[in-house]
């Protein structure tokens, strides 16, 4: 699997739009980019995953650059609870491993 | 949906005991579940990949026969430290992977915390 850049910390202003970014210049055209988050003392959260187009569910957007060597998650309106690490992760389709980074620790600020 | 639970959420033993985490998929069946490791302040680490029926596959440098695992049904796996020491103490967090259409999702359970006294 190929390996992840993430800067290893960021703030956001509560309410504001949180920009995770990832680098991922390795990446092969069979690898997915996969979005978990993980809060203090818990299991990893599934946020969001996408292959080359961008993606949108209820927690979040991911946006792929055309040439796939980076991507963004994007929280639209940070809260408190968003505070948390946040692991970029690309994975061999239907591959068995995931290998986890150091991630980049999110602290939203009132 | 996509559910994990592990059980228990933490414990504490006496060195030389061994312990037993289980690990179950609520709603939805897993043919592959994974163990890792969390350190503080670290990053997971893979353990072992644990397939439905067969052996589990190890990483390297995770010794075997102290890390225990069976996969007896495609909703549960367990994790049994063996002779556990202090050096053991952990945190210890599962995975089961959700088949999708052309792409597979790992969802984790909430962790496992071991202290060995």
């Amino acid at each position: 699997d190929a390996k992840t850049t993430q800067p290893p910390s960021m703030d956001c202003a509560e309410g504001r739009a949180a920009n995770l970014p990832c680098n991922h210049s390795t990446i092969s055209g069979n690898e997915y980019v996969y979005w978990y988050r993980q809060i203090h003392s818990q299991g990893p959260q599934y946020i969001i995953h996408g292959l080359k187009n961008n993606e949108t569910n209820e927690m979040a957007s991911l946006i792929i650059t055309e040439d796939r060597k980076s991507s963004t998650l994007i929280l639209p309106h940070a809260t408190l609870r968003d505070t948390a690490v946040y692991y970029c992760i690309v994975r061999v389709v239907l591959s068995q491993k995931v290998t986890f980074g150091t991630g980049t620790k999110l602290q939203v600020i009132p | 949906g996509a559910v994990v639970s592990q059980h228990p959420s933490w414990v504490i033993c006496k060195s030389g005991t061994s312990v037993k985490i289980e690990c179950r998929s609520l709603d939805f069946q897993a043919t592959t579940m994974f163990w890792y490791r969390q350190f503080p302040k670290q990053s997971l680490m893979l353990m072992a990949t644990s397939n439905e029926g067969s052996k589990a596959t190890y990483e390297q440098g995770v010794e075997k026969d102290k890390f225990l695992i069976n996969h007896a049904s495609l909703t549960l796996s367990t994790l049994t430290v063996t002779s556990a020491h202090p050096e053991d103490s952990s945190f210890y967090i599962c995975s089961a992977e959700q088949a999708q259409t052309n792409t597979d999702t790992q969802y984790f359970g909430p962790g496992t915390r071991l202290t060995v006294l």
